[in-house]
């Protein structure tokens, strides 16, 4: 079955700071890998996806992401941080032999210190 | 275009009551999901639909929860005789097609909170 791990709950960060949210995945193949974001009281955005290829892949927001088969991680990384990115940040895997299901991560808590 | 919109925003009732809670998926979607999300942690699968074809109830926790879609447009969630454990953030998604590389896009989700 396919999990992800998002090892950090919450993490602090200084505007203007760089930021990386690790996230690892286990399934058996190479999965589709999605980032969302949730403001209070907001729905899930997607930021970014991996479907194949270029292994750096850029979203909105000024984020990326670098899938590394290796480490069978997706981190979502931005260079700097603005005090509208706090929010709750989810890394999903979906199956890439057809079907629908994501498999969401426990999410990671950013906050923004002015 | 809008977006997907759920209903009510919050719901709070009381243990054993039945609760019903609506998804408007954006129109043109076929594909349609409920999620369930509690408090500190990640989204649960609970069912899909996908047009005509039978739902996938695999990840419906137990026989209290049901769901309906009407052709490709409106979807219910019920909730009968009401757990504590039920109290959780239940967000609708839609998206154009059923594989998982279609990117779903969520409604702001209805806050249950059973007393």
């Amino acid at each position: 079955a396919q999990s992800v791990t998002q090892p950090d709950i919450h993490i602090t960060v200084s505007e203007g700071a760089s930021l990386e949210l690790r996230c690892n995945y286990s399934y058996g193949a190479t999965p589709y890998l999605f980032w969302y974001v949730q403001s209070p009281g907001q729905g899930l955005q997607l930021l970014l996806k991996y479907f194949s290829g270029d292994t750096l892949v850029q979203g909105i927001k000024g984020f990326e992401a670098e899938f590394k088969r290796s480490q069978s991680s997706f981190n979502l990384r931005k260079p700097s941080v603005h005090w509208s990115d706090a929010a709750e940040y989810f890394c999903a895997v979906g199956p890439t032999g057809g079907g629908n299901k994501l498999t969401f991560g426990t999410g990671t808590q950013l906050k923004v210190e002015l | 275009g809008a977006g997907v919109s759920q209903s009510p925003s919050n719901k709070v009732t009381e243990k054993g009551k039945d609760v019903e809670l609506r998804c408007d998926p954006i129109s043109g979607h076929t594909a349609l999901y409920w999620y369930r999300q509690r408090l500190g942690q990640g989204l649960e699968f609970l069912i899909y639909f996908q047009g005509n074809s039978a739902p996938d109830k695999s990840g419906l926790p137990s026989d209290r929860f049901s769901a309906e879609r009407t052709g490709e447009s409106v979807s219910t969630l019920t909730i009968q005789r009401t757990q504590q454990e039920d109290s959780a953030v239940y967000l609708c998604a839609s998206s154009l097609a059923r594989a998982s590389y279609n990117e779903q896009f969520f409604g702001p989700g209805t806050r249950l909170t059973v007393l």
